[in-house]
């Protein structure tokens, strides 16, 4: 099943923060982050696990509730190259594919 | 390393004709991952190989074969191209499950008049 996204997009001015969340309706195992930039490939961001590991290289962070089945993504003092398609994909336990959100639009403005 | 390498970029089909969607990775990933992205739909999965020599159906397999000819090279072919299969078709690779990241490959953008 798809996972939500919310919201479907957002615009902001340099420096601002941003949330993005990623909801399932079914137990996670893993939740995964992408940016997508017009015409280009998505690149990954991070991945958080169930047990808390997160693993990630970008200076963006993100918080995975198990219990809600949730995962947030925060972006804190927003540059110009935020810009993009941001999308969460979910795994369930034993589910070796993900499952991609429809994605949320950021448009970081000076 | 080049990563993820797909061929070709762009493509025009008529209907009913067929091609294949070329990828490989140099990265020794062992599971690999045939999506679409549609407007709107975000990424679908279309078919995946978890190991070399094992293939499996993801969300939208339909119109679609693939064959995973070694563990560098997975490809995607469609027999009896379709309007509805006008899409961008991105191949992806990771060490593992999906504990592990995906990378993807440039995209193919394929236009089926």
């Amino acid at each position: 099943q798809q996972p939500v996204q919310s919201p479907q997009a957002v615009i902001l001015r340099e420096g601002e923060d941003a949330v993005i969340n990623c909801s399932s309706s079914k137990a996670l195992y893993s939740v995964h982050w992408y940016r997508q930039k017009h015409g280009e490939a998505p690149v990954f961001l991070m991945i958080l696990l169930k047990g808390g590991e997160q693993k990630g290289h970008e200076k963006i962070s993100a918080s995975f509730n198990e219990k809600k089945q949730q995962s947030s993504l925060y972006l804190t003092a927003s540059q110009l190259s935020y810009s993009g398609t941001y999308f969460c994909g979910t795994a369930n336990f034993g589910n070796e594919k993900l499952t991609f959100g429809t994605g949320t639009r950021l448009t970081i403005i000076p | 390393n080049a990563g993820v390498t797909q061929t070709p970029k762009f493509q025009v089909l008529k209907t009913g004709q067929s091609m294949t969607l070329q990828c490989a990775q140099d990265m020794n990933h062992n599971s690999m991952y045939w999506y679409r992205q549609d407007p709107g739909m975000g990424l679908r999965l279309i078919y995946y190989s978890a190991s070399e020599g094992t293939t499996d159906k993801g969300e939208v397999p339909n119109g679609y074969n693939v064959s995973r000819l070694n563990k560098r090279e997975f490809s995607l072919r469609l027999e009896s191209a379709a309007p509805s299969q006008t899409s961008v078709y991105f191949c992806a690779s990771s060490r593992g499950d999906t504990s592990y990241e995906q990378y993807f490959g440039p995209g193919t953008r394929l236009t089926v008049t």
